[in-house]
């Protein structure tokens, strides 16, 4: 079946330090992932696509099909980062749909 | 404020009344999804249109829920006899898709939060 785990719950970082927040799929089609975040009071947003390669606000994520993992890294927490981050998979099926992660709520420490 | 919307923000319920939650899409998207959340959990998808046309229906939503999407443009959710289990944060979402291309980014309302007493 096709799911999206985060293993951690909670993570708290100091501020400067690196954060790495975990996501495993399981997916047998081809996967397209995303990374979403909600601030305290705010939606649900999109921080970053696999597709783009891109960095948001200092965030990258890297597909591992190897591994079934794409985690999100930040090399130098900041007190802003502070949120609920989701990982999303897109399922290509007949009816193609999107599946979130149960979320890992990060917070910076100042 | 021209992002999705969803009305009502929060909406208080007894046991066995049915309520009704309205989404507004983003104009020019054809894809619009529903999704429930609950206490410590990412959103459950339930269902989604593509224009009119509802493509598939989650296992989770049971007989008492349905949805729709008359004219392709806002869409309702509908409880009906509600139970206490239902109490969620009820979220809409919209994007815009053609076939052959990369799936577009979903944007989010604020949710209805639903809490059935």
């Amino acid at each position: 079946a096709q799911r999206v785990t985060q293993p951690e719950k909670l993570l708290s970082v100091f501020k400067g330090a690196p954060v790495e927040l975990k996501c495993n799929y399981s997916y047998s089609g081809s996967p397209e992932l995303f990374w979403y975040v909600q601030y305290s009071r705010q939606r649900l947003q999109l921080l970053l696509r696999h597709i783009s390669r891109e960095s948001i606000k200092g965030f990258t994520a890297d597909l591992n099909k190897g591994e079934t993992s794409f985690h999100l890294k930040k090399p130098f927490a900041q007190e802003e980062d502070s949120a609920m981050y989701y990982c999303a998979l897109f399922m290509k099926t007949s009816y193609d749909k999107v599946i979130f992660g149960p979320g890992t709520s990060l917070s910076v420490i100042p | 404020d021209t992002g999705v919307s969803q009305d009502p923000r929060h909406k208080i319920t007894k046991r066995g009344q049915n309520v009704t939650f309205r989404c507004d899409p983003i104009s020019e998207h054809n894809r619009l999804y529903w999704y429930r959340q609950t206490l410590g959990q990412g959103p459950e998808f339930l269902t989604y249109f593509q224009n009119e046309a509802q493509l598939e229906k989650s296992r989770l939503l049971s007989d008492r829920f349905s949805a729709e999407r008359p004219k392709g443009s806002f869409s309702t959710l509908e409880i009906q006899r509600t139970e206490q289990g239902d109490s969620a944060m009820y979220l809409c979402a919209s994007s815009s898709y053609l076939s052959g291309r990369l799936n577009t980014e979903a944007f989010f309302g604020q949710g209805t939060r639903l809490t059935v007493v």
